[in-house]
C-alpha cells in the first residue's frame, strides 16, 4: 500500500487559510468516508483533528475542516496562528482493510 | 484520565530484541483496537498494524511480518510491541495509539524511541 500524496510544505502569514491536500485512490480515500487528519509538533505525539472526512474531535478548534472530492482529501486551517505551526498527516482506511498515512505537510506560519 | 503510557527509550545491538509496553488508563481497553505506528527519525508516520483487544488477533501491514508481534494482557489494561533481530532500520519511535471505532486514532501513547545501535 502506497503512501497517500501531500505536499512537503505549505506556509501561509497570521491570520490567512491553508489547505492541505492528501491524494490517494479509489482504493482508500475515494473509497471511504474514513478519512483522518493529524497535527503533530516536534517530539510530541500526533493530535487527531479530524475523523471521518470532516468531523472535528472535542476540543479542537473550529479553524479546522475538512473535506474531500474524489480521492483527493484536504483540510483547511484558517485564521491561521502560529501555534498551528507542524506536521499534518492524513490518514486513510483501505480496501485491503489497512490504515495508510500520508508522507506529511510541515506547515510554517511566516 | 484516559492516557496511553508508554515504557521507556531502549538502546539495543543489533540481533537484540525489544518489548514496548501500553498501559491503558481511564477506559476499558477491550472496548477498542490497539493500533501500533511507527516514525523513524526525521520520517512519516507508518501504520504498523492493530490488535483486535476482544480477540488477541493481530493484524500486520506489509513490511511487519515476520519480525514484529502485537500481544495484549488484558489484566493489566497493557498492550505490547516485541520486534525480535533488531537491525538498525528498525530504529525509530514507536507509537501505540487508540482506534476510537472510525478508523481514527484519538489517544495516543507518548511513543518509545528505540535505538538499534553496535
Amino acid at each position: 500500500q502506497s503512501a497517500l500524496t501531500q505536499p512537503a510544505s505549505v506556509s501561509g502569514s497570521p491570520g490567512q487559510s491553508i489547505t492541505i491536500s492528501c491524494t490517494g485512490t479509489s482504493s482508500d480515500v475515494g473509497g471511504y468516508n474514513y478519512v483522518s487528519w493529524y497535527q503533530q509538533h516536534p517530539g510530541k505525539a500526533p493530535k487527531l483533528m479530524i475523523y471521518e472526512v470532516s468531523n472535528r474531535p472535542s476540543g479542537v478548534s473550529n479553524r479546522f475542516s475538512g473535506s474531500k472530492s474524489g480521492n483527493t482529501a484536504s483540510l483547511t486551517i484558517s485564521g491561521l496562528q502560529a501555534e498551528d505551526e507542524g506536521d499534518y498527516y492524513c490518514s486513510s482506511y483501505t480496501s485491503s482493510i489497512t490504515l495508510v498515512f500520508g508522507g506529511g505537510t510541515k506547515l510554517t506560519v511566516l | 484520565q484516559v492516557q496511553l503510557v508508554q515504557s521507556g527509550s531502549e538502546l539495543k545491538k543489533p540481533g537484540a530484541s525489544v518489548k514496548v509496553s501500553c498501559k491503558a488508563s481511564g477506559f476499558t481497553v477491550t472496548a477498542y483496537a490497539m493500533n501500533w505506528v511507527r516514525q523513524a527519525p526525521g520520517q512519516g508516520l507508518e501504520w504498523m498494524g492493530w490488535i483486535n483487544t476482544n480477540t488477541g488477533n493481530p493484524t500486520y501491514a506489509q513490511g511487519f511480518t515476520g519480525r514484529f508481534d502485537f500481544s495484549l494482557d488484558t489484566s493489566v489494561s497493557t498492550a505490547y510491541l516485541q520486534i525480535s533481530s533488531l537491525k538498525a532500520e528498525d530504529s525509530a519511535v514507536y507509537y501505540c495509539a487508540r482506534d476510537d471505532g472510525v478508523k481514527a486514532f484519538d489517544i495516543w501513547g507518548q511513543g518509545t524511541m528505540v535505538t538499534v545501535s553496535s
